[in-house]
């Protein structure tokens, strides 16, 4: 079965950070980009950052960049993100994604996400 | 960055209607758009990609159509299962952008 397992969300306060992972199983993310996209409670999805598999290329939503790092490890099969100084408005769950775009250049195109986790929710609050 | 614009935002129908749900992207995007659903509590669900694409495992009563601007899902005959909310998201270009999402409700 293919599946996406997202963990290390929680309650944060504003400033502070926190790690996401995600564990990825029955697949081999080969040479696609991996996603993290999030959802602000009862609101519309936002793509946060992507990274190319293969060659380690990233990307970032203006909204996170320079805050968050996106990473992956190959051995493990997971990616992970980094979120730091963290805002109130970074409330959301946050969805691990799998791209379907072979070779994709995360910084340049887009991609279209085919498997999706169950999301993990991070809460920044004082 | 490439605003995506759908429309309308909640829509009433009933079982075996046929529904339209509308996208418009801010700038050409060729064919670079897909469909996502998404139910309460659960992850959004792969639908259509490049436009009019099925993706694998998807009803065929899910259809899509469009190019450039201007793209359409249409549910030829609802389900019960099928109430939701719809998301249009183009993939042309960085960074990816998401439309605000359709609403179906019975």
């Amino acid at each position: 079965e293919v599946l996406l397992v997202e963990s290390g969300g929680g309650l944060v306060q504003p400033g502070r950070s926190l790690r996401l992972s995600c564990a990825a199983s029955g697949f081999t993310l080969g040479d696609y980009g991996m996603h993290w996209v999030r959802q602000a409670p009862g609101k519309g999805l936002e793509w946060v950052s992507g990274i190319s598999w293969k060659s380690g290329r990233t990307a970032y939503a203006d909204s996170v960049k320079g805050r968050f790092i996106i990473s992956r490890d190959n051995a493990q099969n997971s990616l992970n993100l980094q979120m730091n100084s963290l805002r109130v408005e970074d409330t959301a769950f946050y969805f691990c994604v799998k791209g379907s775009i072979v070779a994709v250049p995360v910084d340049i195109r887009g991609d279209v996400f085919d498997i999706w986790g169950q999301g993990t929710l991070v809460t920044v609050s004082s | 960055d490439i605003q995506m614009t759908q429309s309308p935002s909640t829509l009433s129908a009933s079982v075996g209607d046929r529904v339209t749900i509308t996208c418009r992207a801010s700038q050409s995007i060729s064919s670079w758009l897909a469909w996502y659903q998404q139910k309460p509590g659960k992850a959004p669900r792969l639908l259509i990609y490049k436009a009019s694409g099925l993706e694998s495992g998807v009803p065929s009563r899910f259809g899509g159509s469009g190019s450039e601007t201007d793209f359409t899902l249409t549910i030829s005959s609802l389900q019960p299962d099928d109430f939701a909310t719809y998301y249009c998201q183009q993939y042309y270009t960085y960074p990816n952008t998401f439309g605000q999402g359709t609403k179906l409700e019975i």
